[in-house]
């Protein structure tokens, strides 16, 4: 399968508190994104990270990239029970063109 | 909201039966792509349409087609429906390929 894997699956931590999760791929890519999908609603994009970028910011969101082992964490900080939801990894690959491969997601859930 | 407009919002549909699924990707956008998120199967990528023209296919099965009309909309056919078919159907766009891709919210699909 050419698609990224999230892990964990699920994740439950308390308010204010970190939370980590992680996306392995196989093969080259050209970029990776991360996504949040709140139950039944779309998905709304979070954060690009290009191949030749390490880390990026946005806000309480950190992403690294490692393409040498072919991962990625998203990090989110002091954590709020508004950041519920879904999140998934979605990877652009240099070998299949144009589309962009989710992850089966981790479902984070911030207790308040 | 990100731009991304789906019609209907949820369908109810028999067995046996055909649907058409549309999409206004947002202004400007000319790449649109079309997933499925079941329970099982999670975020499937179908198929792509850069400026009216197939660029990529997915997990498209044969009963199910699309196409981007001139004005950049497109549709997804769905026919000979069945229950397996029932899951959410996303529609996505971005301005070109490969760049950050806005989600829809997504037509609901009840195959009974």
């Amino acid at each position: 399968s050419q698609q990224g894997e999230e892990d964990p699956q699920a994740l439950s931590i308390q308010e204010g508190e970190n939370a980590t999760m992680n996306c392995s791929y196989k093969t080259s890519i050209n970029n990776l994104q991360w996504y949040r999908q709140n139950s039944g609603r779309g998905l709304v994009h979070l954060i690009l990270i290009r191949s030749n970028e390490r880390e990026k910011h946005s806000g309480r969101l950190r992403v690294t990239l490692d393409t040498s082992k072919k991962s990625s964490s998203l990090l989110i900080t002091a954590s709020r029970a508004a950041d519920t939801a879904s999140y998934f990894c979605a990877t652009a690959f240099t070998n299949t063109g144009n589309q962009f491969y989710f992850g089966t997601g981790t479902s984070l859930t911030v207790i308040p | 909201d990100s731009g991304v407009t789906q019609t209907p919002k949820h369908l109810i549909t028999a067995t046996g039966q055909r649907v058409t699924l549309r999409c206004s990707p947002r202004s400007g956008d000319l790449s649109v792509y079309w997933y499925q998120q079941s329970l099982d199967q999670g975020l499937q990528f179908l198929i792509q349409y850069y400026n009216g023209e197939e660029r990529a296919k997915g997990n498209i099965l044969e009963r199910f087609s699309a196409q981007q009309f001139p004005d950049l909309h497109s549709e997804l056919n769905l026919s000979s429906l069945e229950l397996g078919d029932s899951a959410l159907y996303f529609c996505a766009s971005s301005e070109r390929v490969r760049n950050t891709i806005y989600f829809g919210e997504g037509s609901w699909l009840t195959v009974v």
